[in-house]
């Protein structure tokens, strides 16, 4: 099936610095990608949907100057965490879909990034 | 607006028994379903996937899933558990037919498998 790479895998940040997160689709083109968050035994909690060259929609509750979505090319999508606090320590997991070529079109799943905020 | 509700946050079994993950749906039209598999440390993976072709769904791993729309429920079932099923599996509702279409994730079921 198709891969989507996250990177970096886990990272830990001072409080107040930023930190961006790269998402790839490696083999196909994703005209949509999603950027999720994970709090610890809980689900996910879409955050927001971003549609290549256009701008990101977010979801209600979610702070589009402090998570900064920018999806340049049909392969990569970049999430930034700007001034983060240790609240906004979570797993961050995006998802990308397009035409894969794959038997079914569906969304393909990133392992996803682990922010600890100090 | 669709949801999901996953009735048990854990199920433990035993090695060679069958599992049964039990999920509800609400949803004002006629729903895509899904159920994902989270193993630690790994990506979510598609087991399977309804889309109002036929109710049984046959997904990777054995496992398979059952539309009954009369009781809203999209429950999984595996025959026999195996050590590698335990992990963290989560239904899934989409508002729409496309890929690009937002999905919604239930609370997820921690599967246990004792040996």
């Amino acid at each position: 099936g198709a891969v989507v790479s996250q990177h970096p895998s886990r990272v830990i940040c001072k409080s107040g610095t930023s930190v961006k997160i790269e998402c790839r689709s490696l083999d196909f083109q994703a005209t949509t990608m999603f950027w999720y968050r994970q709090f610890p035994k809980q689900s996910l909690m879409l955050m927001a949907t971003s549609n290549e060259g256009s701008k990101a929609t977010y979801e209600q509750g979610v702070e589009k100057d402090k998570f900064l979505i920018n999806h340049a090319s049909l392969t990569l999508s970049t999430l930034t965490v700007t001034s983060a606090h240790p609240e906004d320590s979570s797993f961050y997991i995006c998802s990308a879909s397009g035409h894969s070529g794959g038997p079914e079109e569906t969304q393909y799943f990133g392992p996803g990034t682990r922010l600890l905020v100090l | 607006a669709q949801s999901v509700t996953q009735l048990d946050s854990h199920v433990s079994v035993s090695e060679g028994t069958p599992v049964l993950l039990r999920c509800n749906y609400s949803s004002s039209y006629s729903p895509s379903l899904f159920w994902y598999v989270q193993h630690p440390n790994k990506g979510l993976q598609l087991l399977l996937k309804y889309t109002s072709a036929a109710t049984l769904v046959k997904g990777i791993n054995g496992f398979e899933a059952e539309f009954k729309k009369s009781e809203t429920s999209f429950h999984l079932t595996k025959p026999s558990a195996h050590m590698s099923d335990a992990a963290e599996y989560f239904c899934v509702v989409s508002d729409g037919d496309s890929s690009a279409s937002k999905i919604i994730f239930g609370s997820g079921t921690r599967l246990s498998i004792r040996p």
